[in-house]
């Protein structure tokens, strides 16, 4: 079926960068955007940005605009979201998901998601 | 940005009631553009309903939306121990996406 797999937990110390992988199966990964959701422990989901896995394009949150990079490696049909300076506030579960596409246009829905990634940022 | 505000933030009812999960918006949400997740404990969410209404593949019929504006609700019926969750609600209208902060259906 199609799924999103995404990479372990991660620990890091403040002012450090975190790359979190997605890879996709059971469906053709250049055909879908990626996109990454983040949910700090008893809040709500938070949208952070879009990749294009087609053409790299990508698309972000004006909250994360400075801090993040979401890139792809084809070969593999890998989505990676990296944020960098990390503070104590960016510790959350980091979720891939995919929007729904009718006749070639996007609707920001999402199904499926990964199954999350939780990234620790403590020093 | 759309600012979501779902209430109550916890709603606790016996199984076969009924459960009413209300998502209001700070402006009107464009063409419909409204889901609900379900999110159980320790999973990632899942798709419920989209475009206000549209019940998403495999979803029981006991799940139903409702509404237009800004006023949303989420309705779920005979409730069962398994609908145990957190319900989130999420605009897709207008970037950035946005989402509520979620209600917590219990089961007594």
């Amino acid at each position: 079926q199609e799924q999103l797999v995404q990479s372990g937990a991660e620990v890091k110390r403040p002012g450090a960068s975190v790359k979190v992988s997605c890879r996709a199966s059971g469906y053709t990964f250049k055909n879908y955007d990626i996109n990454w959701v983040r949910q700090a422990a008893g809040q709500g989901l938070e949208w952070m940005g879009w990749m294009n896995p087609n053409t790299g394009n990508t698309g972000y949150a004006p909250k994360f605009q400075d801090r993040v990079s979401m890139t792809r490696d084809t070969s593999t049909g890998t989505a990676y979201m990296e944020l960098s300076s990390l503070r104590s506030e960016d510790t959350a579960i980091y979720y891939c998901a995919r929007p729904a596409k009718t006749s070639g246009w996007y609707i920001y829905y999402f199904d499926p998601w990964g199954q999350g990634t939780l990234v620790t940022v403590s020093s | 940005e759309i600012v979501l505000t779902q209430s109550p933030g916890t709603l606790s009812l016996s199984p076969g009631e009924r459960a009413t999960l209300s998502c209001r918006a700070n402006q009107t949400v464009a063409s419909n553009t409204l889901a609900w997740y379900q999110q159980k404990p320790g999973q990632a969410p899942r798709l419920l309903i989209y475009d206000v209404f549209n019940r998403a593949t495999g979803i029981s019929d006991r799940f139903s939306g409702s509404g237009s504006g800004t006023d949303f609700t989420l309705t779920i019926t005979r409730l069962e121990t398994e609908d145990l969750a957190v319900y989130h609600c999420q605009q897709y209208g207008t970037s950035p996406w946005t989402f509520g902060q979620g209600t917590k259906v219990e089961i007594k």
